[in-house]
C-alpha cells in the first residue's frame, strides 16, 4: 500500500531533550515535505527536501533540523525542544519537485507535547 | 505577500442541504489551487487539483470552482459522512516548491 508513514504518532517530552520524528515514503518520492498545524494558523511548511542531500527552509523553520540522506527517508530533529513546538506535525511527499504540481500524499501526524 | 483565505471557519449543515465554502486567494501568478479534506486526527487526503479561471472538478458530492481571486467548494445534499475540515491551498509559478495553505473550514453535517 502506497504510504506516507510517521513514527512516533504521540510524544510528550520536556523543554531541551533532543527528539526526532521519523517519515518514510514507499512511493519513490522525490519531493517530501514538514509542516506543523496549530488551531487557526493552518498548516505552515517547516522544512522540505526536493531530492535526496537537497534540503531547504520553509515558512518556520527555527528550532528544526532536517536531513535526506535516503529518498525514501525525511526525519525531523528538534534539538532542544520548546513549549512553542508542541504542535501537530505532518509529513508529506509528492512525485517529482520540477515547476509541476502532483498530488500530495500526507502521513498520519505526529502530536507533539513539551513540557 | 501570497497569502489563503477560507471561510466560514465553521459550517453546520443539515443532512441534504446543500451550500458551498469559501477559498480566497492572492498570489503572484497562480500554478494550482488544491483542496484537501482532513477528518479528526489523521493527514489531510487530496480531492482537488485547479489550474486555470473556469475550471471545474467533480467527486461524488464535491464540485470545485476556480476564478482569478478564489475557489469554492460546492457541497450538494451533504451526508453524515461528508463532515470534516476542508483544506485549501496554492501554488505560487514563482516556488515549485511552497504551497500555502488556509485554515480550514469545519464542516459538520448533521443526520
Amino acid at each position: 500500500e502506497a504510504q506516507v508513514t510517521q513514527n512516533p504518532r504521540y510524544l510528550i517530552t520536556v523543554t531541551g531533550k533532543k527528539l526526532t520524528v521519523t517519515c518514510s515514503q514507499n512511493m519513490n518520492h522525490e519531493y517530501m515535505s514538514w509542516y506543523r498545524q496549530d488551531p487557526g494558523l493552518g498548516l505552515r511548511q517547516i522544512y522540505y527536501s526536493m531530492n535526496v542531500e537537497v534540503t531547504d527552509k520553509g515558512d518556520v523553520p527555527e528550532g528544526y533540523k532536517v536531513s535526506r540522506k535516503e529518498k525514501r527517508n525525511f526525519p525531523l530533529i528538534l534539538e532542544s525542544p520548546s513549549p512553542n513546538q508542541t504542535s501537530l506535525y505532518f509529513c508529506a511527499s509528492r512525485l517529482t519537485s520540477a515547476f509541476s504540481y502532483n498530488e500530495q500524499f500526507f502521513g498520519p501526524g505526529t502530536r507533539l507535547t513539551v513540557l | 505577500e501570497d497569502q489563503v483565505t477560507q471561510s466560514p471557519e465553521a459550517l453546520r449543515l443539515q443532512e441534504g442541504e446543500s451550500s458551498s465554502l469559501n477559498c480566497s486567494y492572492t498570489v503572484s501568478g497562480l500554478r494550482g489551487l488544491f483542496w484537501y479534506r482532513q477528518d479528526p486526527g489523521k493527514g489531510p487526503e487530496f480531492l482537488f487539483t485547479l489550474y486555470s479561471a473556469g475550471e471545474e472538478k467533480e467527486k461524488e458530492r464535491l464540485k470545485a470552482t476556480l476564478t482569478k481571486k478564489e475557489s469554492f467548494l460546492h457541497i450538494t445534499a451533504p451526508k453524515p459522512e461528508d463532515s470534516a475540515t476542508y483544506l485549501c491551498a496554492v501554488q505560487a509559478e514563482s516556488s515549485a516548491s511552497k504551497i500555502i495553505f488556509g485554515s480550514g473550514t469545519r464542516l459538520s453535517i448533521r443526520p
